[in-house]
């Protein structure tokens, strides 16, 4: 089975802070993506990699940074930490290109003060 | 303007009857649409795929129908179940190396 973890299920930071997420899947997958979900706005796509070193902006990178050193890691970095950022952030995982059934990791509820 | 719907936010239905949830979608060109579960405080789970040369795909109690010309996905639950209640996600995949794109869900409660 496919595994994917995210950092912590629920964190508390202070407007300003630096935030990271992050994000691992053990199925060797090339392609990893960073959403967040917010009640009655869906899933919407953050930052997405298709490889190592590789990213690709989704529909709301503001405010968002993303790092993928290997190929099994994909972080989501909050620069500095806005009110506008708690939301629920989920990671996930596929394949490969032309392959995207996706793998989704369990979620972390990120509350900013 | 690209859009892509799931019709209501919410179904309420009673044990044993069978659940019809729709996708449509507007200015798009999918090859393959998806189908996800998604329980609260988790992430989605995959149920199934559809390509866009199948008409109908089924797994255990549950059929995906795709309809290429009328733009729309129909996922039934046959004989549901109180289990049977989450988040439905409809999800287009275009193969044409972007991410999927995924409707905002229907909320489905089976009560007993």
């Amino acid at each position: 089975d496919v595994k994917v973890t995210q950092s912590s299920r629920y964190l508390v930071k202070r407007t300003g802070e630096k935030v990271f997420l992050e994000c691992v899947q053990d199925m060797d997958h090339e392609n990893m993506f960073w959403y967040r979900q917010d009640p009655g706005l869906g899933l919407r796509l953050i930052y997405f990699s298709y490889d190592v070193k590789m990213k690709e902006k989704g529909d709301i990178p503001e405010g968002y940074s993303v790092s993928r050193e290997k190929k099994e890691r994909f972080s989501l970095i909050l620069e500095s930490a806005s009110t506008n950022q708690t939301s629920m952030y989920l990671c996930a995982s596929s394949f490969k290109r032309g392959q995207e059934t996706q793998y989704f990791g369990p979620g972390t509820r990120l509350l900013v003060l | 303007s690209q859009k892509i719907e799931q019709n209501s936010e919410a179904l309420n239905i009673q044990e044993g009857k069978t659940a019809t949830l729709t996708c449509n979608y507007t200015n798009y060109s999918p090859a393959y649409l998806q189908w996800y579960r998604q329980d609260p405080g988790r992430g989605p789970v995959f149920l199934l795929l559809i390509r866009e040369n199948e008409k109908e795909k089924r797994k255990e109690r549950l059929k995906v129908t795709f309809d290429t010309t009328l733009k729309q996905s129909l996922f039934h639950i046959t004989a549901s179940q109180p289990a049977d209640s989450a988040t439905y996600l409809c999800a287009l995949d275009l193969q044409a190396g972007t991410a999927l794109i995924f409707g905002k869900g229907t909320t489905l409660s089976v009560s007993s």
